[in-house]
């Protein structure tokens, strides 16, 4: 799987849109971009998944940049039960199955 | 609901005492792993299976048994457990297939003195 680079820590109010970025400059062709959230020390939870086009759903939106070295995952009214650590993964099929590279993640932390 | 359910969310034993951690999903999910999370070394794949039958190791499987037996279940069998298997263990399945995301458990907090 591709290399991801995050920013280590990251604010934002309560109310306001979080903007959390994300490269993926070695990503390949056939890669998707996937984001998780870890709150504490709970199972890791799915937020929003993409390849080539801009995703929205219920908890956020994902941009993906036209070449596709970086994403944006926006959350549009950030709450304080938003924080958390995020995780930017991308993933591909390989021959350990469907591990998920981690890394370190963005620690969000939304203030009052 | 669908989720994936681990058993139990909390244990405590001793050196060389076997064990095992249970995970059962029902989404009908093909797809089932073991990660460990420790604190500065992230979340790690232990074992996976990719359906009933078929399991692999991932980057830690020294110490772990798995097995598949049906497919919901998933559990994770420590023969002889030591200290430095003291962790936070999580399950997750998915779908086969790149645009299938993985859904995880709430983990199981596993301590050996």
């Amino acid at each position: 799987d591709a290399k991801t680079t995050q920013p280590p820590s990251m604010d934002c109010a309560e109310g306001r849109a979080a903007n959390l970025p994300c490269n993926h400059s070695t990503i390949s062709g056939n890669e998707y971009v996937y984001w998780y959230r870890q709150i504490h020390s709970q199972g890791p939870q799915y937020i929003i998944h993409g390849l080539k086009n801009n995703e929205t759903n219920e908890m956020a939106s994902l941009i993906i940049t036209e070449d596709r070295k970086s994403s944006t995952l926006i959350l549009p009214h950030a709450t304080l039960r938003d924080t958390a650590v995020y995780y930017c993964i991308v993933r591909a099929i390989s021959k350990s199955g469907y591990a998920l590279n981690f890394g370190k993640g963005t620690s969000l932390l939304v203030t009052p | 609901e669908a989720q994936v359910t681990q058993n139990p969310r909390y244990l405590i034993t001793v050196t060389g005492k076997k064990l095992t951690v249970t995970c059962s999903q029902n989404m009908n999910h093909e797809y089932m792993s073991w990660y460990r999370q420790d604190p500065g070394l992230g979340l790690r794949q232990i074992y996976y299976s990719m359906n009933v039958e078929v399991t692999d190791k991932g980057d830690v499987p020294e110490g772990y048994k798995v097995s598949r037996k049906e497919k919901r279940n998933f559990p994770l069998i420590l023969e002889s457990p030591s200290p430095n298997q003291t962790s936070l263990y999580f399950c997750a399945s998915s779908f086969l297939g790149d645009n299938s995301p993985l859904h995880f458990g709430n983990g199981t907090r596993l301590t050996v003195t």
